[in-house]
Parts: structure tokens; sequence; C-alpha cells
């Protein structure tokens, strides 16, 4: 079966502080695909990242990076600098490759971190 | 270029009455997915339409079906509504199995 852990429940950190967001997965697939999104307290999730399991290389985009580890099965995501807009609960997913080649419809979350950037 | 859009924002209903969510996906996208989000919890999957069909769905009871239209919206019905049907339903769209995006959600409450 497949499960998504994201065990920090909240964070919080004052702003400029960097911080990591820890996801652990399980999954029997050989071939999958892992996803973060941000919520904002407005509700809409906002899609950030998709990582192949067959490309472990890490991603930087701005001020956000992402490390993925086949051997840990962990995919954790690091904001650098904080700031008070990253404000959100975060979620990362896991879903399996669908008929097309691409990642199926049914994404996998974790029950989210709640991260709070104080000023 | 709009995004995912959903309506109502919020919709109150009373216990056994039964409730239509509508979704229209982003430009260009062909599918659509729906998803409950209890609070403080994440998504979970309830299914997903393509090419006007269900091609998968996720561990929920009949009382929930649905619908694509051929401009590729689609709508959430739910049956005979219980307490716990109360939640926030997010609709996210994708071409083919391309990645997902999420639509602002209807935030339903069932009294």
């Amino acid at each position: 079966a497949q499960k998504v852990t994201q065990a920090q429940t909240e964070i919080s950190v004052v702003e400029k502080e960097d911080v990591t967001l820890d996801c652990v997965y399980e999954t029997r697939d050989t071939t999958y695909y892992l996803f973060w999104y941000k919520q904002p307290p407005s509700g809409e999730l906002v899609f950030l990242i998709r990582r192949n399991s067959f490309d472990e290389q890490n991603e930087i985009s701005g001020r956000y990076s992402w490390n993925f580890q086949k051997s840990t099965s962990s995919f954790n995501f690091t904001i650098t600098a904080s700031q008070v807009v990253d404000s959100a609960v975060y979620f990362c997913a896991l879903s399996e490759r669908g008929r097309g080649g691409g990642s199926q419809g049914n994404l996998i979350f974790g029950k989210g971190t709640k991260l709070s950037v104080k000023p | 270029d709009a995004g995912v859009t959903q309506s109502p924002t919020h919709l109150i209903k009373t216990r056994g009455q039964q409730v239509t969510l509508r979704c229209s996906p982003k430009s260009g996208h062909d599918t659509v997915s729906w998803y409950q989000q209890a609070l403080g919890q994440g998504p979970q999957f309830i299914f997903q339409y393509y090419e006007e069909e269900e091609r998968q769905r996720g561990n929920f009871p009949d009382r929930f079906s649905g619908h694509q239209f051929p401009n590729y919206s689609s709508e959430l019905n739910v049956n005979a509504l219980l307490l716990g049907d109360s939640a926030l339903y997010l609709c996210a769209s994708s071409f083919q199995d391309r990645s997902q995006y999420f639509g602002p959600g209807t935030r339903l409450t069932v009294t």
C-alpha cells in the first residue's frame, strides 16, 4: 500500500530562518511520482514541484529546494530565508505511474505540515 | 489564462439532502479529479474523470457520483448527506496524466 508520512505537524520559525519540511513515503512501485503542494489559508492547493522516481537530482527554485533520496524513501523540502508569505500548510503527495506514462489520478497525501513564519 | 474554478464557494445543507458541486478545468486540461479534505487532514481522492468516463475511484461510497461534460467541466454529486460529509471539496485538473492543478474548493457544511 502507498503511504505518505509528514511527521512534523506544526513548525514555527522567525523570518529569515531556513526551515526543512520532512516527507517519508512508502510504495511497492518502481515507478512513481512525488509532489509538494502549498495550501495558504484561502484553501487552494498550489502546485510546487513534481519529481519522478528515476530522477534523484535535487532541485532548486529560488528560495525553495528539494532533496529526493530513494535510499531513505524521503523527499524533503527546504525553504531558505523564510518569509511571512511562506506561512501555509504544506503537503507532500505520492502517485503511481498512469496509463499514459505520467502520474496517475489518485494522489496520496500526507497530513500536512503547518508552517508559521513570524516577523 | 483562467485556472481551475469551482462553484459554489460555500454551501450549507441539511442531513439527508443532496448536493451538486461544479468544476471548470484549467484551459487545455481534459482530466478532472475530485478530492475531499476534512479539517486538519490531507485531501483524499474521490474519483477521476477522463473522456466523460470515471477512470479511477477512491474508497468512497456510491452516494458520491460524478459526471464530466464534453467541455471537460465536471460535477460532483453527493446523495443522502451525512454530518461526516462536511469538508472542503477540491477539484483538480490536468492534461491526461500530467501534474494536477487545484481549484479554490467548495466548503460544504452539513447540519
